[in-house]
Formats: structure tokens, sequence, C-alpha cells
């Protein structure tokens, strides 16, 4: 079955970078797009982003450009998102979904990251 | 970039009731790339329709979508417990995703 596993909650500093794993299994990774999503704490879900598997390409919200990096690592199945310095309204659960055809329709269990100095 | 609105903003009903959910677009949106989700708390979202009508696997047929151009509609017919809920449409269009505010369905 397709599963999306991620990595841990994380705890950083204002400046700092997180970095955030999403694994999966159950599907041929490389032909699907995974797309990012955050949600902060009692907000709705905001589009960050989303990556090819394939070849690696990327588009990112306007919002997140310059501060977000998408890669990917085809022989392990993992992809990954580098966000760069953290403010306090970072403070959010970030998702992986997977996507093809314009919808996520397997989500990780989302990886809360915390901004606080 | 296109922004969706969803009304209303919450929801009161009892469970049995039909729910009428609308997402409305600022501009024309392909029906191939309009999706609900349902996310209870603490979870992740769930896919529930996608290209605007279609249920996605082991979608009860409780939920239905409608609706094409700037129009948008979800429907739940006789509410069950576990479907009091937020839910979010979301488009796709020159490349990007976008997420409608929410509708939240709660117990009267």
């Amino acid at each position: 079955q397709v599963q999306l596993v991620q990595s841990g909650a994380q705890v950083k500093k204002p400046g700092a970078s997180v970095k955030v794993s999403c694994k999966a299994s159950g599907y041929t990774f490389s032909s699907f797009g995974i797309n990012w999503v955050r949600q902060a704490p009692g907000q709705g879900l905001e589009w960050m982003g989303w990556i090819l598997a394939y070849n690696g390409n990327t588009n990112y919200a306007q919002k997140f450009q310059g501060r977000v990096t998408m890669t990917t690592d085809t022989s392990t199945s993992t992809a990954y998102m580098e966000l760069t310095s953290l403010r306090s309204d970072d403070t959010a659960v970030y998702y992986c979904a997977r996507f093809l055809s314009g919808f996520g329709d397997y989500w990780g269990q989302g990886t809360p990251v915390t901004v606080s100095s | 970039e296109i922004v969706l609105t969803q009304s209303p903003g919450t929801l009161s009903l009892s469970p049995g009731e039909s729910a009428t959910l609308s997402c409305r677009a600022s501009q024309s949106v392909s029906s191939s790339f309009l999706a609900w989700y349902q996310q209870t708390p603490g979870q992740a979202p769930r896919l529930l329709i996608y290209a605007a009508s279609s249920r996605a696997t082991g979608v009860p047929d409780r939920f239905s979508g409608s609706g094409s151009g700037t129009d948008f509609t979800l429907t739940i017919s006789r509410l069950e417990p576990e479907d009091f809920a937020v839910y979010y449409c979301q488009q796709y269009g020159s490349s990007l995703f976008t997420f409608g505010p929410g509708t939240k369905v709660d117990i009267k």
C-alpha cells in the first residue's frame, strides 16, 4: 500500500534552517510528484510547492521562493523540503503529499516544526 | 493566482442531516483540477473528491461533488458522526495549487 512517512518533530531557533524528509513506499516513486503543504496552528492549508520525482523539476509558491528548496533521492524514494531563515510564523505542521493530475491522493502524517527562541 | 472562497465558514448540523458546502473561484477553474479534502483534528488531510466529481478510493457514496467554472459544491448526505470535520477545496492551475480557507462542519 502507498505510504509516505515523514521525519519527526523539530524545534528550531529563529534564523535557522529545517529539513524535513518524506519517505515513500508502495508505488514507483519516480512516476509521481510530491507536494509540500503546511498548516500553522489553528489555520488552513498552505501550499508551498511541488517537485517532480523523475527529473527534479520544482515549482515553488511565490511566498517561499528564495527560502525553500525541495529535492528528491530516487535511490531511497525520499523527498526533502528545506526551509531557511526561519521565523516564528513558520511554526506549523509540514505535510508531504503524492500528486498526479492536480491533486494529492496520499499524504504523510505531518512533521511539526516549532520556531522559538 | 486563483483565489478560492468557501462558504459557509461553519455549518452546524445534526447526524443524519445533509450538508452543502460551496467553493467559489476568482476565475474559471478546470473541472479536472478541482479537489475536496476532509481533515479531522490531528490528522492529515484526506482526499475525498478529485476532478470535481470523482470520489477517491474508499470514499463513501454519501459524498458527492459537482460544479464547473467558478462554482463547485461538495454535498454530504446523511451525515455520520465521523463526517464532522473541516473540508477544504483545492485547485490546480498554471502549475500552482491553491486551497480554500475551509468549511467546518460541526455537531449542532
